[in-house]
């Protein structure tokens, strides 16, 4: 079985503030594949990134960055700078069990900034 | 390229109704998912379909079927409606062949609202 455990249900910061959404996964397939997703208000799901577990360098893209770590099962999201136009609600997804394509999320974490 | 539609956006219906809504996925995708998205249960995973087969289903009733068409475009039904069906039906595509990346690109939803 595997699990996709979201621990901060919401987080409120100022904006400009870096903010770390956190991540924890469990799965016992050595071959998998992490996600992130965005929810904005109007309710589409928008893809953020896709790890391998073969892949631990940590990316950053503008003011995103991702820290992927296998010994602890995380994979946490930071946001720099924050922006009003972050507000939304990230879910942290994953996928094993290869030859289907279903996604297992958490449940999510709201962002709100405060202008 | 477009992304993925989803008809209709917005449908309300009546216990005991059945309703049908509709995917198209990003053009060259083979794997179709779908998704019902709740406030108490969060985001679970309705079925997978990839070349007009169901590759993968999730645990739900048998109210809740679909297909898929030769040209990946997919439908779910869902008969004998409840309320507890309300909810946001989000469909993701993807390539889901052998060279899959496992993206998942998703439509903006269906919300379906039953009394």
């Amino acid at each position: 079985a595997q699990k996709v455990t979201q621990a901060q249900t919401e987080i409120s910061v100022v904006e400009k503030e870096d903010v770390t959404l956190d991540c924890v996964y469990e799965t016992r397939d050595t071959t998998y594949y992490l996600f992130w997703y965005k929810q904005p208000p109007s309710g589409e799901l928008v893809f953020l990134i896709r790890r391998n577990s073969f892949d631990e360098q940590n990316e950053i893209s503008g003011r995103y960055s991702w820290n992927f770590q296998k010994s602890t099962s995380s994979f946490n999201f930071t946001i720099t700078a924050s922006q009003v136009v972050d507000s939304a609600v990230y879910f942290c997804a994953l996928i094993s069990n290869f030859g289907n394509e279903k996604l297992t999320f958490g449940t999510g974490t709201r962002l709100t900034i405060i202008p | 390229k477009a992304g993925v539609t989803q008809t209709p956006r917005y449908l309300i219906k009546t216990r005991g109704q059945q309703v049908t809504l509709s995917c198209s996925p990003i053009s060259g995708h083979r794997s179709v998912s779908w998704y019902q998205q709740t406030p108490g249960q969060g985001l679970q995973f309705l079925f997978e379909y990839f070349s007009e087969t169901q590759r993968n289903k999730g645990n739900f009733p048998g109210r809740f079927s679909g297909r898929q068409f030769s040209n990946s475009r997919s439908e779910m039904n869902v008969s004998t409606l409840e309320l507890g069906d309300s909810a946001l039906y989000l469909c993701a595509s993807s390539g889901g062949g052998a060279e899959s990346s496992y993206e998942q690109y998703f439509g903006p939803g269906t919300r379906l609202t039953v009394t």
